[in-house]
Parts: structure tokens; sequence; C-alpha cells
């Protein structure tokens, strides 16, 4: 059974920095593709980046040059280091498997995890 | 980037009525479109791929449909277990961008 597990969130000042985890479960994690995905307090969904088996990452305008993805296939494990945080990057941070198509698509998230930006 | 826009934002609906959510893209995404729901406090599940493609363990009372810039999601007879938020997502190209959402409540 294919599991995803986040951590990492918390309360944090803006200008801070925190790192994002997810463990994963139930299939072979260096064959696929792995993205992050967040959801603002009562707001929808919004990409924030990507990154591919061969390790090409992609990232949403809104968090490029402060957010970097990374992945450690050893560790079945997919990061996010956010930096230079503000209000705005407030959310739940969902880690997401890519399917088996190899484009896009979403088909297994974690439970996701908050981060919470303010003085 | 491609914008996606659902309507409508949000709809009342009584359990066994059918149900149509659209989709539209800014511009033209083949049959790059995917369906999600989400429950409060739970993350997104996946419903249907590639425009038309039930995810494995969806019902089947779930359908889509559409190539290019419009797309539809249809429940044909709705259940309790249905009212949830639903977003259309594609998968064309990054930036990868979801529509707004449309939440679907019981009337």
């Amino acid at each position: 059974e294919v599991q995803l597990v986040e951590s990492g969130g918390g309360l944090v000042q803006p200008g801070g920095s925190l790192r994002l985890s997810c463990a994963a479960f139930g299939f072979t994690f260096s064959t696929y593709a792995m993205s992050w995905v967040r959801q603002a307090p009562g707001k929808g969904l919004e990409w924030v980046s990507a990154i591919h088996s061969d390790g090409s990452a992609y990232y949403a305008d809104s968090v490029k040059g402060r957010f970097t993805v990374s992945r450690d296939n050893s560790k079945s494990t997919l990061y996010l280091q956010i930096n230079s945080l503000r209000a705005e990057d407030t959310a739940v941070y969902y880690c997401a498997k890519y399917g088996s198509l190899a484009v896009a698509l979403f088909d297994h998230w974690g439970q996701g995890t908050l981060v919470t930006v303010s003085s | 980037d491609i914008q996606m826009t659902q309507s409508p934002s949000s709809v009342s609906a009584s359990v066994g009525d059918r149900v149509t959510i659209t989709c539209r893209a800014s511009q033209g995404i083949s049959s790059w479109l995917v369906w999600y729901q989400q429950k409060p406090g739970k993350a997104p599940k996946l419903l249907i791929y590639a425009a038309s493609s039930l995810q494995s363990g969806v019902p089947s009372r779930f359908s889509g449909s559409g190539s290019g810039t419009d797309f539809t999601l249809t429940i044909s007879s709705l259940q309790p277990e249905d009212f949830a938020t639903y977003y259309c997502q594609q998968a064309n190209s990054f930036p990868v961008t979801f529509g707004q959402g449309t939440k679907l409540e019981i009337k």
C-alpha cells in the first residue's frame, strides 16, 4: 500500500526557514516523480514544485528562488527546503506521487503538514 | 501559465441528482485534465485522469469528458459521500495549475 508521510511543519517567523520531509512507502520511490502542493486555509490547491526521477526540478513562480525540492532515493524521502518565508506561504503542504503515466497527475497524497508564518 | 476556470463555484443538489461541473482551460491542453475530490480536513483524491479515465476504485457514477479547452465532470446519481469540493487540474505543462474548486453541497 502506498503511503506518504509528511513532517517538518510548524510556526515560523517571517523571513525564517523550514525543511519539510515526505517519507514514502509501498512503491519504488526512485522511479517516480514527486510533487509538493499547498493549500492556504480555506483556499484552493496550489502547485508548488516537482522533481522527476532524474532529479530535474520545477517550481511555481511564487516560490522560485526561495524553495528547493530534493530527494534522497536511498531513504525514499522527498524534501522541500523553504526559505525567506512570507505570511502568504502559510498553508498545508502536501506531498504527492505522480501516477504511472509520468505526467503531473497525482495518484497518492500525504496527509499534509501545516506551515504557519507569523510573528 | 494556463488558467483553469471551473463553474459553478458552488452547487446545491440532492441525493440521487445528476450533477455536472465544467472546467475551461485558457489554452488547449489536449486530454491532460485531471479531477480530484477533497473532503474537509483531508487530502485530495484522484477521480479522473486524462479527461475521461476513471481511477481504480472510483465508483462508475463518476465520469469525465472533453478535450482541448472544455471539460466536464459528471456524477450520475449523487450519494451522501459525494458532497465535497472538486478540483480540476491541467497536466499538460508546467506550471501545473488547478481550478478554483467547486463546492458540492446538500440541498
